[in-house]
Order: C-alpha cells, then structure tokens, then sequence
C-alpha cells in the first residue's frame, strides 16, 4: 500500500516556465488537498478536490491550477513559475469521514530561479 | 474563517522531562483534530488523531486531548528522549469541504 506518492521529489525551474507537480493515491480517498509550506508562514491550502470532477480554490490559489480527472490523481500545475513559488509542497488525502484524518505525501522541494 | 495557534513556538526540555503542547482554534465545529510530526527536510507523520466526539487519543508515551467547547487541544509526551526532537503541528478538519487548518507549529528540542 503506497500511501500518497508524489513526483518529482525536488525541481528547480526557470522563471516562466511551467510544470506539473504530481500526487497520486492508493487508498480510494475522495478528499485530496495541495499545501505549500514556507518558513514563518506554516502550511497554507492552495487547491482541493472533494471527488473526480470537483475541484475548487484554498487560501493561495494563484499561478495554479488543478483537476481530479479520476478519484487516484490530483496534479498541480503551475502555469508561468515565479520566484515566490519557491516552496515545499504538500499533498494528502482522506476519505472525509470524521474518524480519518489526512495522508500527507513525501512532499516536492520546488526552486525557482 | 478557523484559526489556529500552537503555544509555544519553540520549546528545549533536557531528556527524561514530561512536556506539553498546547494548540486552540477559533471555530469549534470541527470533524476531528489531527497532531503530526515533522522532521528537518521531510514530510508530515500522522501521531493522533482525535474525533469531535472524543476526549482524548493515547499512542505510546503520546496523550492528545480535546475539549472541543473550549477550543483547545493539548499533546502531552511522556518521559521525553532526544528522537522527540521535531517539529508538532496541530491540524483541525473542518468546513463543508472537510479542510484542514494547521497551526504554525511547535519546535521542540530534548536535549541528552
């Protein structure tokens, strides 16, 4: 059982350039949910899924897009990479029920210069 | 909108010392309380997790307890050892959307 697995584990893009940072899970979750933590300022929501299909925006969304095409994955994308999106990021899971809490994956150490 | 603090930011215990964390959030209809731990570098591990309708959780020398009417939460560790050495975080899951809302975290260092 692989838990929340995300790719790549570090990255480092030019100004401008876009990737996709990706999150896929094993366990049948219908919540998946992308954090970015930044020293001083914690761990902050950006986009989050209640099932395929449905997404919608957290506290950061900007410069970032996301779609749950099906229930294992969730990538993020970012559209034209600035420096302030130099960032550890976060992805987890749950299935939302209030006996579960979130999986959280290894995270994905982004540097953008 | 939830808020949550952790107190205190940052916490030095010498080995073998019973400690507390403390953690309080603003809206108290929440589905449960998540505490995890972080260490330099790495991800987020799962300690307790704690249901609304609980009082308290108990893994090892780790104790949680809620009381939800308050808003607060606080992370008891037993008989503290230099691997205790991490990062806490306090996370509530709530919203309609079941989101979670983490605190800033207390940085603690038990030295030998």
């Amino acid at each position: 059982n692989a838990g929340v697995t995300q790719t790549p584990k570090f990255q480092v893009l030019k100004t401008g350039q876009s990737m996709t940072l990706q999150c896929a899970q094993d366990m049948n979750h219908e919540y998946m949910s992308w954090y970015r933590q930044d020293p001083g300022m914690g761990l902050r929501l950006i986009h989050y899924s209640v099932g395929a299909g449905i997404t919608d925006q957290g506290e950061v969304p900007n410069g970032y897009n996301v779609s749950r095409s099906t229930t294992e994955d969730f990538p993020l994308r970012l559209l034209s990479a600035a420096p302030s999106q130099t960032s550890v990021y976060f992805c987890a899971s749950s299935k939302g029920n209030a006996g579960y809490g979130y999986t959280f994956g290894s995270g994905t150490r982004l540097t953008v210069v | 909108k939830q808020e949550v603090t952790q107190i205190p930011a940052a916490l030095s215990v010498p080995e073998g010392e019973n400690l507390v964390l403390n953690c309080s959030f603003t809206d108290s209809a929440i589905y449960n309380l998540q505490w995890f731990r972080q260490d330099p570098g790495k991800g987020l591990t799962s300690l307790l997790l704690i249901q609304s309708s609980q009082r308290e959780q108990t893994s090892g020398r780790l104790n949680a307890s809620l009381d939800k009417s308050s808003g607060r939460s606080t992370l008891y560790i037993a008989a503290s050892q230099p691997g205790d050495s991490a990062t806490y975080l306090c996370a509530v899951q709530s919203g309609s959307a079941r989101q979670l809302t983490f605190g800033s975290g207390t940085q603690l260092t038990v030295l030998p």
